[in-house]
């Protein structure tokens, strides 16, 4: 079946641009979430959904990062106004929610690159 | 809080040899470990994970790790090299602090070479 897709891939953009990066979970994954990866690091976690609902947001780095999940299926994360350290791949991955289940399916990810 | 320690960023073994990453962790509770593999341009694909039980798993690809709470590690091992094991690989934890649906905290990750 289908995992996790990532658009776009690759997003350049001018510093002070606002992004906007989308992430289609597995079908019937409950639980979203989003991380960001510096280059050379590992995954850093930035917020969580069940659902649509934002259970957790504690790593988002400021409050120029935005993220949704209106429907319990598509995210879309935001990035206003973007720094040259919000250079980064952004990644998104979506679980079965419940008991028993914590593998995380990660998607490709969306490389950005700010200038 | 949560920490997650790979020792060497980097590690060099040869074809056919055995493959050992380091990773420990710090968890305030019983953890969840996970390793994770990455290739160039790719997402992360998981090797194997521990969550309750038998404290040697079994991956995919020949992998293994053994969970020694003792140690507090989860050193990932593979008998034999190969080619295509070349990639970055990520130990991570859970400590289900939020009801089995947590955010991972990863290692900053081993680049395994392989040399022919």
């Amino acid at each position: 079946g289908a995992g996790v897709s990532q658009s776009p891939r690759y997003k350049v953009a001018k510093r002070g641009q606002d992004v906007a990066l989308r992430c289609d979970p597995i079908s019937g994954h409950v639980s979203l979430f989003w991380y960001q990866q510096a280059l050379g690091q590992g995954p850093e976690f930035l917020t969580y959904f069940q659902n649509e609902a934002q259970l957790d947001k504690s790593g988002l780095p400021s409050d120029r990062f935005f993220a949704e999940r209106p429907e319990g299926s598509v995210s879309t994360l935001k990035i206003q106004r973007t720094q040259q350290e919000d250079s980064a791949v952004y990644l998104c991955a979506s679980s079965l929610a419940g008991q028993g289940s914590y593998e995380q399916y990660f998607g490709p990810g969306t490389r950005l690159t700010v200038t | 809080a949560q920490s997650v320690t790979q020792l060497g960023s980097h590690v060099s073994v040869s074809e056919g040899a055995l493959v050992l990453l380091r990773c420990n962790y710090s968890s305030s509770v019983p953890p969840y470990l996970f390793w994770y593999v990455q290739y160039p341009n790719q997402g992360l694909q998981l090797l194997l994970k521990y969550t309750t039980g038998a404290t040697l798993v079994k991956g995919i690809n020949g992998f293994e790790a053994e969970f020694k709470k003792s140690e507090t590690s989860f050193h990932l091992t593979k008998p034999s090299a190969h080619m295509s094991d070349a990639a970055e690989y990520f130990c991570a934890v859970s400590d289900l602090s939020g009801g089995g649906a947590d955010g991972l905290t990863f290692g900053k990750g081993t680049h395994l070479i392989i040399q022919p």
